[in-house]
């Protein structure tokens, strides 16, 4: 039972690129949830879902996109990366609505 | 939207002493779900203990306890006979029950002093 998990754990990105941040899970969770968190600060929401084919914007969606075509993954995709977007992502899954989050161990990504 | 406080960036505590960090929110809603977690270095998030809304009975788990004053918004986790163990970051976390999204606080950097 590996949990959550998230791959690569570190990339940097020149201005512009694309690229895709990878999360599975494998304890049947329908809830999954993709967080950032900027140095020295709290995690904010970008997009979560509450299944497989439904996903909803978080607190800070643009510039991200999401799909949920499974009930394991849930991968994040940036387009046209830009320096605002250097933090570290951490990807969480959930049971039910008030199931405390399980969390990966989050990718650092750099944009330069 | 709903919003999570944590006013104290940094608090200190000595090894074997009690400690107890703020949390406050804003909501409208009546039925929803209050964590704090834990980050230690490793960036891992772990949690600590949870509370839901409509208990009134404060959650306990060990050494860590919560005051839950549900009128003042107010969500406080008090640590006793802190270890060394315990330094890390700790965020509230707030979880409606209906829209499904989670927010948590901007954190407290425990340093527990040997």
């Amino acid at each position: 039972n590996a949990g959550v998990t998230q791959t690569p754990k570190f990339r940097i990105l020149k201005i512009g690129q694309s690229m895709t941040l990878q999360c599975t899970q494998d304890m049947n969770h329908n809830y999954m949830y993709w967080y950032r968190q900027d140095p020295g600060m709290g995690l904010k929401l970008i997009y979560y879902s509450v299944g497989a084919g439904i996903t909803d914007k978080g607190e800070v969606p643009n510039g991200y996109n999401v799909s949920r075509s499974t009930t394991e993954d849930f991968p994040l995709r940036l387009e046209l990366a830009a320096p605002s977007q250097t933090s570290v992502y951490f990807c969480a899954s959930g049971y039910t609505y008030n199931s405390p989050l399980h969390f990966g161990n989050g990718t650092r990504l750099t944009v330069t | 939207a709903q919003t999570v406080t944590q006013s104290q960036p940094e608090m200190s505590v000595q090894e074997a002493e009690t400690v107890t960090l703020s949390c406050t929110y804003d909501t409208s809603e009546s039925d929803y779900y209050l964590f704090w977690y834990k980050q230690p270095p490793s960036r891992q998030m772990i949690l600590v203990i949870r509370q839901e809304a409509y208990k009134q009975q404060n959650a306990t788990e060990n050494r860590f306890s919560v005051n839950f004053q549900k009128a003042a918004k107010s969500f406080s986790l008090k640590i006793s006979d802190s270890q060394l163990g315990d330094a890390a970051m700790y965020f509230c976390a707030y979880r409606s029950a209906t829209n499904n999204d989670m927010r948590f606080g901007a954190g407290t950097r425990l340093t527990v002093k040997p």
